[in-house]
């Protein structure tokens, strides 16, 4: 089946910096790739996301990047601030498929 | 406007035990899904209802997992004979038409431990 690989699993960064996290997949029939940020104790919540007809997308410091040719997908994190510290995943959806295949999550921390 | 609501947010039962798990969907959402987190992964799909449905129920682990949907609204996800290894945290989601592009808003999750 298909099958996602999140990396790093962990990543630290100082209050201002940007933070960059990398999934990669197998499946090329993948066509909608979304990113999602689950707090402590919460549910995931979608913070952006990217359809396979579009290359990147941003929303003010957060945008992602999509490579479908060597089937890789990035979130960017621009002037990272203590309340972005949480896990993020990556996940995906195959072509007529309704199911997100999630990447094993990256713990983000931010250090003021 | 209100998302997805999910009760109990804590369960603890003995093994052996039966639960159930309820799900509220956003208003007006066909699409329903239901997926499992275990400590310090992604979570894993279980199920997903198109209205009242189940249109792919593949992740399912065994038949004592069971959920129903009867009104195309709340959803109650079933766990007869609990294990330890069903303790989890049980999330659901829900998505306007249940396309493969629509957007899925997850709730707060039930963290279910089988003791």
């Amino acid at each position: 089946g298909e099958n996602v690989e999140q990396h790093p699993s962990t990543l630290s960064v100082q209050e201002g910096d940007s933070a960059v996290i990398k999934c990669t997949y197998s499946d090329s029939a993948s066509n909608y790739f979304p990113w999602y940020k689950q707090e402590l104790g919460k549910g995931p919540q979608l913070i952006i996301d990217i359809r396979s007809n579009v290359g990147e997308k941003k929303d003010q410091r957060i945008a992602v990047t999509l490579n479908k040719t060597a089937k890789h997908f990035s979130l960017h994190i621009t002037e990272t601030q203590p309340e972005d510290s949480a896990v993020y995943f990556c996940a995906l959806k195959g072509d007529s498929s309704y199911k997100l295949i999630f990447g094993s999550g990256t713990r983000l921390l931010v250090r003021p | 406007g209100a998302g997805v609501s999910q009760t109990p947010s804590n369960k603890v039962t003995e093994k052996g035990k039966y639960v159930e798990l309820r799900c509220d969907p956003i208003s007006g959402h066909t699409a329903l899904y239901w997926y499992r987190q275990s400590l310090g992964q992604g979570p894993e799909f279980l199920i997903y209802f198109q209205g009242t449905g189940a249109a792919d129920d593949s992740g399912l682990p065994n038949d004592r997992f069971f959920a129903v949907r009867p009104e195309g609204s709340v959803s109650t996800l079933k766990i007869q004979r609990t294990e330890r290894g069903d303790s989890a945290v049980y999330l659901c989601a829900s998505s306007l038409l249940g396309s493969d592009t629509d957007t899925q808003y997850f709730g707060p999750g039930t963290r279910l431990t089988v003791l």
